[in-house]
């Protein structure tokens, strides 16, 4: 079974400042996604960023990039020039190709916090 | 375009009570849908998956249950709840792009 460790339980930082979370998975499979999700105080959980496991490059979207190092199974999230809106939960997922199911297993979070 | 309804957004139940969550999507057709629960400060748990019209999978050895009477909608339910079974409660669609697209939520509290 998969598994996804997040190991901040919490984390903050000044606004217009750079955070990086941390993300590891550990799984026998070739070729997955993974996945930044955020949960906001309102508990709307929303996609923040996605990568191929079978493409090398790192996706970015706007202020989020990530770091998949995929021999070390790590996928972390930079945040860069946070704003007060980035104040959320983020979970980091893993999620099968290869099956009908496409089941995701999800990290216990980060709670960060952009301070003013 | 696609959405996804989840209700109630609030429940307060006594212990031994029964419960009823209901999620629909619209816009799609023959989602895969699943059901999560989120304990306080936690991570997501996989409780239910759905590939097709009463067709469930279940993840986690429980109290509750699940079913899909319809292709778009998704029920949870439990005969007698626990305190255990306080928590938050979302339903999820497979949105495309192997994306994970989520209700709004169910907040259970279990007295």
């Amino acid at each position: 079974a998969q598994t996804v460790t997040q190991s901040q339980p919490e984390m903050s930082v000044q606004e217009a400042e750079t955070v990086t979370l941390s993300c590891t998975y550990d799984t026998s499979e070739n070729n997955y996604y993974l996945f930044w999700y955020k949960q906001p105080p309102s508990r709307q959980m929303i996609l923040v960023i996605r990568q191929e496991a079978y493409k090398q490059q790192n996706a970015t979207e706007n202020r989020f990039s990530v770091n998949f190092q995929k021999a070390a199974k790590s996928f972390s999230l930079k945040i860069s020039d946070s704003q007060l809106g980035d104040t959320a939960m983020y979970f980091c997922a893993f999620r099968e190709v290869n099956t009908n199911a496409g089941k995701s297993t999800f990290g216990d979070g980060t709670t960060l916090t952009v301070k003013p | 375009s696609q959405t996804i309804h989840q209700w109630p957004a609030t429940l307060v139940q006594p212990v031994g009570s029964p419960l009823s969550l209901e999620c629909t999507v619209e816009g799609t057709s023959n989602p895969n849908l699943y059901w999560y629960r989120q304990a306080a400060g936690r991570g997501l748990q996989l409780l239910f998956y759905s590939v097709g019209i009463g067709q469930i999978s279940s993840e986690v050895p429980q109290n509750l249950s699940a079913s899909r009477p319809q292709d778009r909608q998704f029920i949870l339910s439990s005969k007698k709840l626990l305190l255990s079974d306080s928590g938050f409660y979302l339903c999820a669609w497979d949105g495309g792009a192997n994306v994970l697209t989520f209700g709004a939520g169910s907040r259970l509290t279990v007295l």
